[in-house]
């Protein structure tokens, strides 16, 4: 089945305790992307990536890192996670065909921070 | 991206054809229109999309005015599975050295009443 996956799917920490919020896709699509959604904003970008070794900010990059060394993988990294980065974490990914571009994303982080 | 214009909030019978209008007057001859739905803090979903056509999947139809000043997406026969907050998306097609970033505006509450 075609899927995006994230992990873990909720997690609670602590300020400036470093973590990783994995995202991998099997349908072999060039571009992924990384949202965050918060009540009364919508979602919001945090960074995207056009390829393997490709990567850009979005439009909140603040505090966030990835990386996308495979295909299948781009995990985001929050080095030193504070209590602003409390919310619902949205990884996604997407190929062209046929001129439109049609995103597929993954059900979600729900990340805490203390 | 073309600004779109949705109703708030929508309510629809089960059973019956839940008819969902977006505005988007300001599109662009090449934009095509898009639209995904969000169930309670899931991932978003993708739904349809079209260019100029009316277009129909095993989920939905999409109906294309001819001036593209407007669509409406159409479920055929609603179940409160359906319940979602719908969004209507306007982009440019696809760019292979650009960010295929989606924005989402704040959509249509969508409720199905059983």
């Amino acid at each position: 089945e075609a899927q995006v996956t994230q992990n873990p799917r909720y997690l609670i920490t602590v300020t400036g305790k470093k973590l990783t919020v994995t995202c991998s896709q099997n349908m072999n699509h060039e571009y992924m992307s990384w949202y965050r959604q918060d009540p009364g904003l919508g979602l919001r970008q945090i960074y995207y990536s056009m390829n393997v070794e490709v990567t850009d900010k979005g439009d909140v990059p603040e505090g966030y890192k990835v990386s996308r060394k495979e295909k299948r993988n781009f995990p985001l990294i929050l080095e030193s996670p504070s209590p602003n980065q409390t919310s619902l974490y949205f990884c996604a990914s997407s190929s062209p065909s046929g001129g439109a571009n049609t995103q597929y994303f993954g059900p979600g982080t729900r990340l805490t921070v203390l | 991206d073309a600004k779109t214009t949705q109703p708030p909030s929508m309510d629809c019978a089960e059973g019956r054809a839940a008819n969902l209008p977006c505005n988007h007057s300001t599109i662009s001859g090449n934009e095509y229109v898009y639209w995904y739905r969000q169930i309670h803090s899931q991932g978003p979903q993708y739904i349809i999309h079209g260019l100029k056509n009316n277009e129909t999947n095993e989920m939905a139809s999409l109906i294309i005015t001819e001036d593209r000043k407007s669509s409406t997406l159409i479920l055929p026969h609603a179940t409160l599975r359906d319940t979602a907050v719908y969004y209507c998306i306007v982009r440019p097609p696809i760019s292979n050295f650009g960010n295929e970033k989606l924005t989402f505006g704040t959509g249509t509450r969508l409720t199905i009443i059983p």
